[in-house]
Order: C-alpha cells, then sequence, then structure tokens
C-alpha cells in the first residue's frame, strides 16, 4: 500500500513564525503536491515538484515557499505565519504519468 | 484559471435514497476527470474516468463523462449512513496536477 504520512496532525502558531510542515512517501513516486483545503473551496494547488530539486507554482503561492532535496521528501515552508494560513494542509503524490493521486492524512494548521 | 464546479454544494438525504451528484467544467485539454471521498482524513480515490459515455460502477457508486456537455456525475444509489462525506470532483493535467471542484458535502441520516 502506498503510504504518504505528514509530520503532524494538528499544529498551532503564533503569527510571524516560520513554519514548516514534512511530507513523506515511501513508494518511489515521482510527483508529490501540497495543497490546503478550506470550507466552500475545495483544495487549492499551493506547489508541486516532479523531480529533486524541481519546483513549480500551483494556483496560491504566495506567501509559500517549498524544498524538495530527496524524493521521496517535500515540506512547505510558510516564511512567516499569517491568521489567513489557517487551513488544512494536504500533501499528496502520484508516479508519472499516472492519474491517480494519494494523499496524506493531513496538517490542521492554526495560526493565532 | 480552470474552473470545476460542483452541485449541490451540501445535500441531506436519508437512508436508502438515490442521490446524484454534478461537476461541471470549463477546460477540455485534461487528462482525465477524479472522483474522490473525504471522511475526516485523506481524500479516498472512487473513479477515474477519461471516455465520454462510458460508465464506472463499483458497488452502489456508478459514475460517468459527458465531454460533448462537458461534465460529469456520481451516482450513489440505496444510500447508507457510510457514504456521508466531502465528494470531491477534479480534473488531472500533466504531472497529475488536480484542479479541484469545491466539493458536495453529502449527509445521509438514518
Amino acid at each position: 500500500d502506498v503510504k504518504v504520512t505528514q509530520s503532524s496532525r494538528y499544529l498551532v502558531k503564533r503569527t510571524g513564525e516560520k513554519v514548516f510542515l514534512e511530507c513523506v512517501q515511501d513508494m518511489d513516486h515521482e510527483n508529490m503536491f501540497w495543497y490546503r483545503q478550506d470550507p466552500g473551496l475545495g483544495l487549492r494547488l499551493i506547489y508541486f515538484s516532479y523531480d529533486v530539486k524541481m519546483k513549480e507554482k500551483g494556483d496560491i503561492p504566495e506567501g509559500y515557499s517549498v524544498s524538495r532535496e530527496k524524493k521521496e521528501r517535500f515540506s512547505l515552508i510558510l516564511e512567516s505565519a499569517s491568521t489567513n494560513q489557517t487551513s488544512m494542509y494536504l500533501c499528496a503524490s502520484t508516479r508519472d504519468y499516472s492519474y491517480e493521486q494519494y494523499f496524506g492524512p493531513g496538517t490542521r494548521l492554526t495560526v493565532t | 484559471e480552470d474552473k470545476v464546479v460542483q452541485s449541490p454544494l451540501s445535500l441531506v438525504v436519508h437512508e436508502g435514497d438515490t442521490v446524484t451528484l454534478n461537476c461541471s467544467y470549463e477546460v477540455t485539454n485534461f487528462r482525465s476527470l477524479l472522483w474522490y471521498k473525504q471522511e475526516k482524513k485523506a481524500p479516498t480515490f472512487l473513479f477515474m474516468l477519461t471516455s465520454s459515455g462510458i460508465e464506472k460502477k463499483s458497488g452502489r457508486l456508478s459514475s460517468i463523462l459527458d465531454k460533448k456537455e462537458l461534465f460529469s456525475i456520481l451516482n450513489i444509489t440505496a444510500t447508507q449512513t457510510g457514504d456521508s462525506a466531502i465528494y470531491l470532483c477534479a480534473l488531472s493535467f500533466s504531472y497529475g496536477k488536480l484542479t479541484f471542484g469545491q466539493g458536495t458535502i453529502l449527509t445521509v441520516h438514518p
């Protein structure tokens, strides 16, 4: 079974803090994704990566950056957290040329 | 922006009812349309549709894609309380990139 894990299920941070969300997949997938999910808005793509050290902006990259130093790990970074970044963050991975994405359990981030 | 619109946004039914969830879109250059079910945690994959008019079926769930009219539907027959979830529709593009609709919140009462 494909497994995608995220470092925390719940996280509370203060405005202005630097926040790291980690995602690890164990199936050697080429592509990895970060989404945020907000009520009434569905999942929106923040960034994705199709190879180590390669990254592409998604639909809402502002205020975020990413890092992919190893194939299995994709990190989402909030350089200076703000209250409007309070959300559920979901990581996903997929094999190249595959259509189905496998999701992690999500991290619920609250910024106060 | 690639737009995917789901309707209704929420739906409340009783066990045994049949429901139809809608997903409409505006672009045509996608690889496939996918349906996911999300309960408390991660979305889980239901169906992938690439060809128009071919129904996919899994137990009480079925789905079909209409590429001419630019929509897909997800049907659930004889609903159960375990079907209560958010149902997500998404279009797949290169690199497996997904564009999601807002989701439909389905609540099934006993």
